[in-house]
């Protein structure tokens, strides 16, 4: 059964870059079996899938265009996880951020990170 | 807004059936399967249906999925007090090329 496990600080300073991480057990990163998502949720703006990536013959990652231009989405394979880097974040940031592994749903979700943006 | 629309609420009494929909258009459920998410109070969502109308293992056959054209629905039978919760649906979007979401439907037992 694959589980994930979710760090990274929950408070920044607008401007700042968020990162999380998450780590992968019950699978690889690396497996062409699922892809590795970021989602996040927040009261004004729901549930919001911000990209993923996935391996098949090469290493892939897509991103929303909500947020293309600010966001990294990087696998890790040494460390059998992965991660985001969403940059130069302002209060509309603020969400809880969810990872999540699946294939064509995402079946497989870590507990969440409660992330405020607060100057 | 949510790309997908679904009914902010829907409640029944213990052992009844409530029925949750979820409208998109040709580019997300018109093309493309759908799943649902039960989201318990302060918990991550958890895949409750995908593909439209399969359940993964674990989840009750109380649960039901079904679409037709850029429409879907969840069925909830014989419902029961854990049932509580707030119900997702997603899909894949043709045009901004990633999974979308419904606003969330909150359900309530009476």
């Amino acid at each position: 059964q694959v589980q994930l496990h979710q760090s990274g600080p929950g408070l920044l300073k607008p401007s700042q870059t968020l990162s999380l991480t998450c780590a992968i057990s019950g699978d690889r990163v690396s497996s062409n079996s699922l892809t590795w998502n970021w989602i996040r949720q927040s009261p004004s703006r729901g549930l919001e899938w911000l990209g993923r990536t996935y391996r098949t013959a090469q290493w892939y990652t897509e991103y929303a265009v909500s947020v293309k231009g600010r966001i990294t989405i990087s696998p890790d394979t040494s460390n059998n996880q992965f991660s985001l880097h969403l940059g130069s974040v302002t209060p509309e940031d603020t969400a809880v951020y969810y990872c999540a592994g699946g294939l064509g749903s995402l079946r497989f979700w870590g507990p969440g990170t409660e992330v405020s943006v607060s100057s | 807004q949510s790309v997908l629309t679904q009914p902010p609420s829907a409640s029944a009494t213990p052992g009844q059936r409530v029925t949750i929909s979820c409208s998109g258009s040709s580019p997300n459920i018109g093309s493309n399967t759908v799943n649902w998410y039960q989201q318990l109070p302060g918990t991550a969502p958890k895949l409750l249906i995908y593909s439209d109308d399969r359940r993964p293992s674990g989840v009750p056959d109380r649960f039901s999925g079904s679409k037709s054209g850029p429409s879907a629905s969840l069925a909830i039978s014989g419902l029961q007090s854990e049932d509580e919760a707030d119900y997702y649906c997603s899909s894949w979007d043709d045009s901004l090329s990633g999974p979308v979401f419904g606003g969330g439907t909150k359900v309530t037992v009476l």
